[in-house]
């Protein structure tokens, strides 16, 4: 699975727009990305995934770069119970060893 | 549908005593994951098993016991706890043609 690097915190103020970077430069072409969110002391909540098109649901949109070596997940309107760890993870669909790996994440604060 | 379900949800050892965490779902998902998360850090992934009588271990498995009872049950044991595995534990599920991991609320292990 490629490796992702993603800032450590933001900020964004209630009622924003939140725009959360993820740098993949070294994703191969059957790879998805996938962002993933967790509320503190929560699971993690599955949020968007996609491949090489941008990708929009009831909760993101994602932004994929032609290369496809980044992407921006985007929050339309951020609200307080936006504040959480976004993880953005690539990973091949149905690959053989089924593993998700979790890094670091980015910290969002949403700020009223 | 409970989704993912983990007992218990607080434990306190002593280093030495031996536990199992359980974790269930009940939404036919082949395969079942295993990780640990420690205070700001990203998850780590212990074990999965990608199919009923299969396991593989995942980036920390020292010190880990699994086993796949059926579908349904995915069991995580410490032989032996070290204050080490002082951690938060979350189980996971996946359908084998499905997007996302379905997480479970976490437990609390405090090994003393």
């Amino acid at each position: 699975d490629a490796k992702t690097t993603q800032p450590t915190s933001m900020d964004c103020a209630e009622g924003r727009a939140a725009n959360l970077p993820c740098n993949h430069s070294t994703i191969s072409g059957n790879e998805y990305v996938y962002w993933y969110r967790q509320i503190h002391s929560q699971g993690p909540q599955y949020i968007i995934h996609g491949l090489k098109n941008n990708e929009t649901n009831e909760m993101a949109s994602l932004i994929i770069t032609e290369d496809r070596k980044s992407s921006t997940l985007i929050l339309p309107h951020a609200t307080l119970r936006d504040t959480a760890v976004y993880y953005c993870i690539v990973r091949g669909r149905n690959t053989g060893g089924f593993k998700t790996i979790f890094g670091a994440g980015t910290r969002l604060f949403v700020k009223a | 549908n409970a989704g993912v379900t983990q007992t218990p949800k607080f434990q306190v050892l002593k280093t030495g005593q031996s536990m199992t965490l359980q974790c269930a779902q009940d939404m036919n998902h082949n395969s079942m994951y295993w990780y640990r998360q420690d205070p700001g850090m990203g998850l780590r992934l212990i074990y999965y098993s990608a199919s009923e009588g299969t396991t593989d271990k995942g980036e920390v498995p020292n010190g880990y016991n699994v086993s796949r009872l059926n579908k349904r049950e995915f069991s995580l044991r410490l032989e032996s706890a070290a204050p080490s595995q002082t951690s938060v534990y979350f189980c996971a599920s996946r359908d084998r043609d499905g997007e996302t991991q379905y997480f479970g609320p976490g437990t609390r292990l405090l090994v003393l």
